[in-house]
Formats: structure tokens, C-alpha cells, sequence
């Protein structure tokens, strides 16, 4: 069975600070990306790692792909209250199937 | 460019009534999944179509619930009976295999309660 843990669940921090959170796996994934959802909408992507040890930067987000494939983090640098959401992982097998972990939710005071 | 499309936004049953969920996936896209989200169980994969062919329905809970996909513009999601349990976000989404990374874009949501 393939699951993929995302921690910590819940993080509320002040505006300015930054955060890590973590993706992790004991299996491997062809491709690992980050999602972001707001209240009543639909998940969006931000970002697709394929090559492992690959790093992407999209502003004041950095995501990595561990070397492995097996494991990635998405790094926010100065989060802002409009970065509040639920960030979700999800990886790709070699086949059609895509699954998600559990998410983290972020929420940042201003 | 439309995105994915999803009918009804919000849907509110008794106990025992079918449920049909509606998608329409974004044109050209060759593969179609339902998700189901839960503050509980996160985002399920309940099944997923490639060129109109279910290819994985491990996901669906259990016997009430069926999905088609007649034709590449159209699938449906059923419930019939409904129960309580079922209440949940349901996501349509579609890709382009082939397509970089297997970038999945979703609908907005079929909000369901079953009271």
C-alpha cells in the first residue's frame, strides 16, 4: 500500500516567520507535486518534481524532491496570511494513479 | 478554457435516496478520477478512468457506489442507497497522460449531505 505523511497537520504561525513541512513515503514515485486548497474550491497545483534531489523555487515557496523519490518538502519564506490554505502532496506511479496525503494546514496571522 | 465541471455544487438527501454526481473533465484530457474528501480520511481516490476505461476502482467504498464514462466529455458518480457516511466533497478531476508530471486539475466540488 502506498501512503504518503505529511507533517506536522496543523501549523498557525505569525506573519514573517517561515516553515517547513514534509512529505514522506516508503515507496516511489515518479513524479511528487505540491497542492494548495482554499475553503470550497477545488485543489491547485503549484508545483510537479520529477528528477530526485530536483529543487524549484515558485516566490517564497521552495519545493525538493529527496534524492530517493520517496520524499519531498515544501519550504515558505516570510509566509503572508495569503498563504493560508491546505498544502497537499500527492505522488504518481509509473501507471495513472495519483494519491494524496492528508495535507497540512496552514494558517498565518497577521 | 473551462476547467473541470462538476454538477450539482450542493446537494443535501435523505438517507436511502440515489445520488447521481455529474462531471464534465476538461476537453482533451484522456483521464478522469473521483476523489472523495473528508476532514477524517483526506482526499480518496475512488477510481479512476484512462480513454474512458475504468482502470482502478480499489477505492470505491463499497457495492452502493458505481461510476461511468460513457463518452471522453462525461462520467458519472452514483450512490444508491445513500447513508449519512457518504457526506463528503466530491472532486472530479482530469489530466493529460503524457502531459508533464500527470498535473491533475480539479473541479470545484460536489458538496454532499446525506441526512
Amino acid at each position: 500500500t502506498q501512503l504518503l505523511e505529511q507533517s506536522p497537520q496543523f501549523l498557525s504561525i505569525q506573519e514573517g516567520e517561515n516553515l517547513t513541512v514534509y512529505c514522506n513515503s516508503s515507496s516511489v514515485f515518479s513524479s511528487l507535486q505540491w497542492y494548495r486548497q482554499e475553503p470550497g474550491e477545488g485543489p491547485v497545483l503549484l508545483v510537479t518534481v520529477v528528477t530526485g534531489g530536483e529543487v524549484k523555487k515558485l516566490k517564497r515557496l521552495t519545493f525538493q524532491f529527496g534524492d530517493a523519490r520517496k520524499d519531498s518538502s515544501l519550504h515558505i519564506t516570510a509566509a503572508q496570511p495569503g498563504d493560508t490554505g491546505l498544502y497537499l502532496c500527492a505522488g504518481a506511479t509509473g501507471g495513472f494513479k495519483t494519491i494524496f496525503g492528508a495535507g497540512t494546514r496552514l494558517f498565518v496571522k497577521a | 478554457d473551462a476547467g473541470v465541471i462538476q454538477s450539482p455544487r450542493h446537494e443535501v438527501t435523505e438517507m436511502g435516496q440515489e445520488v447521481t454526481l455529474r462531471c464534465k473533465p476538461i476537453s482533451g484530457h484522456n483521464s478522469l478520477f473521483w476523489y472523495r474528501q473528508t476532514m477524517m480520511r483526506g482526499l480518496e481516490l475512488l477510481i479512476y478512468f484512462n480513454n474512458n476505461v475504468p482502470i482502478d476502482d480499489s477505492g470505491m467504498p463499497e457495492d452502493r457506489f458505481s461510476a461511468k464514462m460513457p463518452n471522453a466529455s462525461f462520467s458519472t458518480l452514483k450512490i444508491q442507497p445513500s447513508e449519512p457516511r457518504d457526506s463528503a466533497v466530491y472532486f472530479c478531476a482530469s489530466s493529460r497522460q503524457g502531459g508533464p508530471g500527470n498535473t491533475i486539475y480539479f473541479g470545484e466540488g460536489s458538496w454532499l449531505t446525506v441526512v
